[in-house]
Parts: C-alpha cells; structure tokens; sequence
C-alpha cells in the first residue's frame, strides 16, 4: 500500500480557514485519495475523497496537485467542532482496505 | 437508520479469557471490517470479509478470529485474552467505491 506523510499536528484560531497538507509521492494511477476524521472517543468519518480534480462538499474542499504527489484539506471556517485527527489516505480504485497512518491533530482555538 | 452498531462498548476481561464483540449493519453492504487503535496511534486493521461466509485476515490477525454467517453482522473473537489486545476497537461497512462507516467502538481491557 502507498504511503502518505502528514505533519503530527496544527493549530488554527476559529472561523479562519485551515489547510491540512499530505504528501503522497509513490502514489499510483489508480489510488484515490480519501480523507477521514476522527473525533475525541468517536470513530472515523468520511470527509472528502478525490482521483484528480479538485473536490468540493459541505464539509471541506480537496485541492490536489497535478502530478497528484500532494494534496491539500481545505476546511473553510474552522469551528471547536473541528478538532480532530485527521486521516489522508490512499485507497485503490477497486479496492476495500483503508491503511490508516497516525494522521494530523487538529486543534481549533476560540 | 442506526448505520454500525458494536455491541458491548465497554469490557474489562482477565487474561485467558474469551469473548466475542458484535457488530451490526443495516445499510446491505458487502464489505465489514475490524480494526484495532492503540493509543496515539493510527486504525489497524485485524480482519475483513468481502462476503457473507468469506473473511481475510489483514494486517494484524494474530490472537483474533472472525466470522461473517450473515451479511449484516461481523463477529470478532478472543479465543484467550491478553493484555497485549487492551485497545479500543472499530468495525465498520462499506460497499465498492463507497467510504468506510465505522462503529463508536468497543474499549477493551485485559488484566
């Protein structure tokens, strides 16, 4: 499985957009690239995923770079409810297995 | 519309001794999963099953077992508990090309 590589954690003040970066290097022509989030004492949640456009949906925006070696989670107002461990992750197109890295901890300040 | 239901969520075991967690879907998919999280640290996952009545071990199956005799539920198994499986653990579901749902998990401690 591809690895990706995320800094151990941010910090963001609240209402202010947050950019949480992932390099994925030996990324292959078939995985997508998926986000998840984990809340204190919860489990994952689906974010975002993409192939090669930028994505956009009610929680987060996905830019991904052209050569798809990094891309960037776009949360656009930052709330308390957004602190969380942040999971980039890369999974086959076919494919059901999701490898779970230690991912970014998010912390939003008021 | 529950999603993934884990069943106990709480559980203190003496070594040695067995259970069984449960989990439940009820949004028909195919694909279930149970994964382990240590403390800091990443989901790993145990086992998984593509199938009623198939399952596969993933990346860290020792000590675990697993069965799928129906399509909504995933059962794990510790045949012998140690302290080395005290972790939270997360089942989730998923169908192809569609995200994971995961399960508020199941904190288990082994003494």
């Amino acid at each position: 499985d591809a690895k990706t590589t995320q800094p151990n954690s941010m910090e963001s003040n609240e209402e202010e957009p947050v950019h949480l970066p992932c390099n994925h290097s030996t990324i292959s022509g078939t995985d997508y690239i998926h986000w998840y989030r984990q809340l204190p004492s919860q489990g994952p949640e689906y974010v975002i995923h993409g192939l090669t456009s930028n994505v956009n949906n009610r929680m987060a925006s996905l830019a991904i770079a052209e050569d798809r070696k990094s891309s960037t989670l776009i949360l656009h107002r930052a709330t308390l409810r957004d602190a969380a461990v942040y999971y980039c992750i890369l999974r086959l197109r076919y494919g059901n297995k999701l490898v779970f890295g230690a991912g970014t901890i998010l912390r939003v300040k008021s | 519309n529950a999603g993934v239901t884990q069943t106990p969520k709480f559980r203190v075991l003496k070594t040695g001794q067995s259970m069984t967690l449960l989990c439940a879907q009820d949004m028909n998919h195919e694909y279930m999963y149970w994964y382990r999280q240590d403390p800091g640290m990443g989901l790993r996952l145990i086992h998984y099953s593509v199938g009623e009545g198939t399952t596969a071990k993933g990346e860290v199956p020792d000590g675990y077992n697993v069965s799928r005799l129906k399509k909504q539920n995933f059962l794990l198994g510790l045949e012998s508990a140690a302290p080395s499986q005290t972790s939270v653990y997360f089942c989730a579901s998923d169908t192809v090309n569609q995200p994971q749902h995961f399960g508020d998990g199941t904190r288990l401690s082994i003494l």
